[in-house]
């Protein structure tokens, strides 16, 4: 069956700008996480949603950071006034239920983000 | 903090078996231990995970410690696709996001 997917798969934009990053679950996962992937290490929690809520956010480095998921399917994550440092690529998992069983995570490709 | 540790990188020649291994000390009783791999420019693929006892999948073996305080992920024939960054992690069922560390980087030689 078809996988997480994340467009766009490169976005390229300028400091101070709005971006809006969105991934696509795998059909049915209850549970949908964002990550931060910066070079040469290795992904970095931002956000938890278990169904339409944040469940952790506590990654998220600061305020200008936000993500929703208003029907428990799709997620976007939302950065205002774009900073240099948050270039990085930014990835999604979903597993089907994190409170059950071993909570396997499942990625999507990630969308590369470069603010210039 | 990731709550693994496992070598920088490794190196295997192709077609034989590497064995990949993870240290967690502070794991507690309800973590399963989960494997990941990351090929260049694509996201985490998911290899193989287990709680206790051994398992095997069509990808690879994970051999768990007695103790659980070790874990080893087994190819059993490297191929060149399998050159990756390997990633040891610790997981439970409450919810908990990964803490990935900067893994192991393979590298499989023709």
């Amino acid at each position: 069956g078809a996988g997480v997917s994340q467009t766009p798969s490169n976005k390229v934009t300028e400091k101070g700008k709005y971006v809006e990053l969105r991934c696509d679950p795998i059909s049915g996962h209850t549970a949908l996480y964002w990550y931060r992937q910066s070079l040469g290490q290795g992904p970095e929690f931002l956000i938890y949603f278990q169904g339409t809520g944040a469940a952790d956010d506590s990654g998220l480095p600061n305020d200008r950071f936000f993500a929703v998921r208003p029907e428990g399917s799709v997620s976007t994550l939302k950065i205002q006034r774009t900073e240099r440092g948050d270039s990085a690529v930014y990835l999604c998992a979903s597993s089907l239920n994190a409170r059950q069983g071993a909570n396997t995570q499942y990625f999507g490709p990630g969308t590369r983000l470069t603010v210039l | 903090d990731a709550k693994t540790t496992q070598p920088n990188s490794m190196e295997s020649n192709e077609e034989e078996p590497v064995h990949l291994p993870c240290n967690h000390s502070t794991i507690s009783g309800t973590d399963y231990i989960h494997w990941y791999r990351q090929l260049p420019s694509q996201g985490p693929e998911y290899v193989i995970h287990g709680l206790t006892s051994n398992v095997n999948n069509r990808m690879a073996s994970l051999a768990i410690a007695e103790d659980r305080k070790s874990s080893t992920l087994i190819l059993h024939r490297a191929t060149l696709r399998d050159a990756a960054v390997y990633y040891c992690i610790l997981g439970d069922n409450y919810g908990q996001n990964f803490v990935f560390g900067p893994g192991t980087r393979l590298s499989v030689l023709p």
